[in-house]
């Protein structure tokens, strides 16, 4: 099935490095969202971005919908070890939500 | 805590069986979304149930099949069942259909395992 390009796949940081990761699509979406999920559990939403340009923040998240409505950024800034995760990243077409590939998030203390 | 729960978390099925997963809604959501999540994969769109109808369908066979009732929660069915159905199943609920600024939020997930 499609799937949007996320980058990185995975990565290891620091305990208070900031992360940046993104997506990318060949198609335009209506919304971009942001979700997190640990092992075992469901996608919980981080961020929600509704049009071309938005720059929204969530504590110390921040996301962007990209201007051609193909693309979305989320950083994250001083991070601590409850960021461990998998973040994706899903684009909005009608009823259609369609997911990254996922970024895997491993913080070292 | 989402509010969106399924059951149940895990099962066992032998290929070629059916099964059964259940879902209920967010309290004043219409909206159920199902999913299927291979193992390192993301989220899979199955279909969309709004108002007890179906509101659109990935590309996923017929033999996947579900149902929205009254009171808005939902099943999925899949029939015969083959070893590639084996995946976390997830449901997402929502406000509305296709109204702008609506967000899908969803339950734990069913973990299926097809011997």
């Amino acid at each position: 099935g499609q799937q949007l390009n996320q980058s990185p796949q995975s990565m290891f940081i620091q305990e208070g490095e900031d992360v940046s990761m993104n997506c990318t699509s060949s198609s335009i979406f209506n919304t971009w969202l942001w979700y997190k999920q640990d092992p075992g559990e469901g996608p919980v939403l981080l961020i929600a971005l509704y049009k071309a340009g938005e720059l929204t923040s969530n504590g110390r998240l921040t996301a962007q919908f990209g201007i051609t409505r193909k693309d979305s950024f989320l950083n994250i800034s001083a991070s601590i070890p409850s960021d461990v995760g998998i973040y994706f990243c899903a684009g909005r077409r009608t009823y259609k939500y369609i997911f990254g590939t996922g970024t895997r998030l491993k913080v070292l203390a | 805590e989402t509010g969106v729960t399924q059951s149940p978390t895990h099962l066992i099925k032998t290929r070629g069986q059916q099964v059964t997963l259940r879902c209920s809604s967010q309290s004043g959501h219409n909206t159920v979304s199902w999913y299927q999540q291979a193992l390192g994969q993301g989220p899979q769109f199955i279909f969309q149930y709004y108002r007890e109808e179906e509101n659109g369908r990935g590309n996923f066979p017929p033999r996947f099949s579900g149902l929205q009732f009254p009171n808005y929660s939902s099943e999925l069915n899949v029939n015969a069942l083959e070893l590639d159905d084996s995946a976390l199943y997830l449901c997402a609920s929502s406000s509305g259909r296709d109204r702008g600024q609506e967000t899908q939020y969803f339950g734990p997930g069913t973990r299926l395992l097809v011997l």
